[in-house]
């Protein structure tokens, strides 16, 4: 099993550009989430999905996208890069999210100029 | 969602024992607490879960008191790599999971 998977491991935008992070999993989990983690800073959850077509908003969704077409994928979208974005995004799944074990990527590192 | 509040960083010495306590005193009913390990540019990584008393596998031990709104995360004879910042969660059964800042432990040779 490769896990969670991330691409890409690092990115610099511009400001206003768009972009898509990748996160897929083979361990057939039904919840996957994504976060972000500021310098110094812990984790806060930016959307996650509970199975194929259901997301739902976490703690900061602003600027952000989601989409849940199977139950491996689920991308990233920031529709307008912005230098308040520039941070590390790292991508988690679960069996069914609540309690259970979350297992996460590697991280890719943003960077917006 | 109950909050937590743990000690912003510890240092240690290899071979030591660490414990890292964990506040949360609003603590629910059906909370489970969790604790996670977070290495430098790497994601969190699960270490042990539990409701009550004590909890241990190959990796740490978890402490909890009768009235569970504390609880301590043991790590026996630590060595250099233990050097991670760790998170302590408490877990609902629902679908939001706040991780706060951690506790930086830092192990000195």
């Amino acid at each position: 099993n490769a896990g969670v998977t991330q691409t890409p491991k690092f990115q610099v935008l511009k400001t206003g550009q768009s972009m898509t992070l990748q996160c897929a999993q083979d361990m057939n989990h039904e919840y996957m989430s994504w976060y972000r983690q500021d310098p110094g800073m812990g984790l806060r959850l930016i959307h996650y999905s509970v199975g194929a077509g259901i997301t739902d908003q976490g703690e900061v969704p602003n600027g952000y996208n989601v989409s849940r077409s199977t139950t491996e994928d689920f991308p990233l979208r920031l529709l307008s890069a912005a230098p308040s974005q520039t941070s590390v995004y790292f991508c988690a799944s679960s069996f069914t999210g609540g309690r259970n074990e979350q297992f996460f990527g590697p991280g890719t590192r943003l960077t917006v100029l | 969602l109950a909050k937590t509040t743990q000690p912003i960083s510890m240092d240690s010495y290899e071979g030591q024992e660490v414990n890292i306590t964990c506040s949360h005193n609003n603590i629910a009913t059906n909370d489970y607490i969790t604790w996670y390990q977070q290495f430098p540019s790497q994601g969190p990584r699960f270490i042990i879960q539990g409701y009550k008393t004590k909890v241990t596998n190959e990796v740490a031990s978890l402490f909890i008191p009768a009235d569970r709104k504390s609880s301590t995360l043991s790590l026996p004879r630590v060595s250099l790599s233990d050097t991670a910042v760790y998170y302590c969660l408490v877990l609902t059964g629902g679908f939001k999971t706040i991780f706060g800042a951690g506790t930086r432990l830092f192990v000195k040779a």
